[in-house]
């Protein structure tokens, strides 16, 4: 399984573009990237899914660059109720490994 | 909009009982899982399970942990014999049609709080 690294920590202002990257230099070619937020005592709930180059949705953008080796979750306009920890997640198989996430903070 | 339901919302036990944790997967879906969140720690992976069987299952799944679709529409984790380290979040979620079969969304339910006294 592909390991992913993110930030710990990130802080914004309201109203502010916010990027958040995650390496995943071991990804497998059938593997697709997906970002999940994840409020506290709440469940783990889907952003957005990429397999390569750019995917958006109603609520981010999902870049992904041609070697496939890290994403960029991109939220346009925070605000804040986007504080929540963010976590990238390699698929493969059946077995989803979750990592440390990003704690992302949006201050008025 | 369909969504994954879990009960109860809050379990207390005492050390050395047994617990069933209960969830109502989307109907449509085939693919059901266990996770479990220690308090201000990540999600951790319990066990996946399609066609009434174990997919894969991570480390922490040892024979105290079972896993059951008694019927149509619940899944079950099963703890025999609480430890005061099973106290967590334990989180259900389905999805369409798995990880192997290419991209997959994960629909988590609002968890169990289990405290183990």
């Amino acid at each position: 399984l592909a390991k992913t690294t993110q930030p710990i920590s990130m802080d914004s202002y309201e109203g502010q573009e916010v990027n958040i990257t995650c390496s995943h230099n071991n990804i497998a070619t059938n593997d697709y990237i997906t970002w999940y937020q994840q409020f506290p005592s709440q469940g783990p709930r889907f952003i957005i899914q990429g397999y390569k180059t750019k995917v958006t949705n109603e609520v981010a953008s999902l870049f992904i660059p041609a070697d496939r080796k890290s994403s960029t979750l991109s939220l346009p306009r925070v605000s804040l109720s986007d504080t929540a920890v963010y976590y990238c997640l390699v698929s493969g198989g059946f077995k989803t490994i979750f990592g440390a996430g990003t704690r992302l903070f949006v201050k008025a | 909009e369909p969504e994954v339901t879990q009960t109860p919302s809050h379990q207390v036990t005492q050390m050395g009982q047994e617990v069933i944790l209960r969830c109502v997967p989307i109907s449509n879906h085939l693919y059901f899982y266990w996770y479990r969140q220690i308090l201000g720690q990540k999600v951790e992976f319990l066990v996946s399970f399609y066609n009434n069987e174990i997919s894969e299952k991570s480390e922490i799944f040892d024979d105290q942990f079972s896993v059951e679709r008694p019927d149509g529409s619940n899944f079950t984790l099963k703890i025999r014999s609480t430890k005061l380290e099973d106290s967590a979040m334990y989180f259900c979620a389905s999805s369409p049609q798995g990880l192997a079969g290419g991209p997959d969304t994960q629909y988590f339910g609002p968890g169990t709080r289990l405290t183990v006294l």
